[in-house]
């Protein structure tokens, strides 16, 4: 059974350019959100989608958009890059139906460097 | 608004002595609390739960973690430490009531390490 899977693993981008960071769920599962995590920091919840519609968001700029595909998986785009916007970007999934159990699956992460 | 503080960034046991890694919470309501362990290269795994039962939670890998609603705290700890403990622990609280959502909120982490 494959866990949440993410690509790229790292990558490498100029400010002012534009990322997509993409994020397939555990398999079963409906729901998907994205976290940010600085470096030495938690992660910070970016936003949630189910139904291939946004249902939360964090404190986050419109910069950071999102996707849900109808196969459930996701994207991540990131416009106008910031230096700050270097991270661990996390992707984790969960079944709408058990969200109050508040157990979610995490991939590894994109690491997305900013020069 | 719900938060939770880690007191300690890191902490040093030697294999096989007690870990006791702590965490203060801030909520306005009942709050489910959680503990996520992040080792090197790998991704979050959720290592226990709280949701208004029991006060004592049995995790995985002999962790557990009490809740105390009077000193609004939710410490983690095992008897026995072991080499494979050595990760990032992050303590947790669910920001919606009833733990019914997806929007964790993390704290900044603790980096347990395990001296043989």
């Amino acid at each position: 059974d494959a866990g949440v899977t993410q690509s790229p693993t790292h990558l490498i981008k100029t400010r002012g350019q534009q990322v997509t960071l993409r994020c397939s769920p555990k398999s079963g599962h409906d729901t998907v959100c994205w976290y940010q995590q600085a470096l030495g920091q938690g992660p910070q919840f970016i936003f949630q989608y189910y139904e291939e519609e946004e249902r939360q968001r964090g404190n986050f700029p419109d910069r950071f958009s999102g996707h849900q595909f109808p196969n459930y998986s996701s994207e991540l785009n990131v416009n106008a890059l910031l230096l700050g916007d270097s991270a661990l970007y996390l992707c984790a999934s969960s079944r709408l139906a058990e969200m109050n159990t508040g157990e979610l699956f995490f991939g590894e992460g994109s690491r997305l460097t900013v020069l | 608004a719900q938060s939770v503080t880690q007191l300690d960034s890191h902490v040093s046991v030697s294999e096989g002595t007690p870990v006791l890694l702590r965490c203060n919470y801030s909520s306005s309501y009942s709050p489910s609390l959680f503990w996520y362990v992040q080792h090197p290269n790998k991704g979050l795994q959720l290592l226990l739960k709280y949701t208004s039962a029991a006060t004592l939670v049995k995790g995985i890998n002999g962790f557990e973690a009490e809740f105390k609603k009077s000193e609004t705290s939710f410490h983690l700890t095992k008897p026995s430490a072991h080499m494979s403990d050595a990760a990032e622990y992050f303590c947790v609280v669910s920001d919606g009531y009833g733990g019914a959502t997806n929007k964790l909120i993390f704290g900044t982490g603790t980096l347990l390490a395990v001296q043989p």
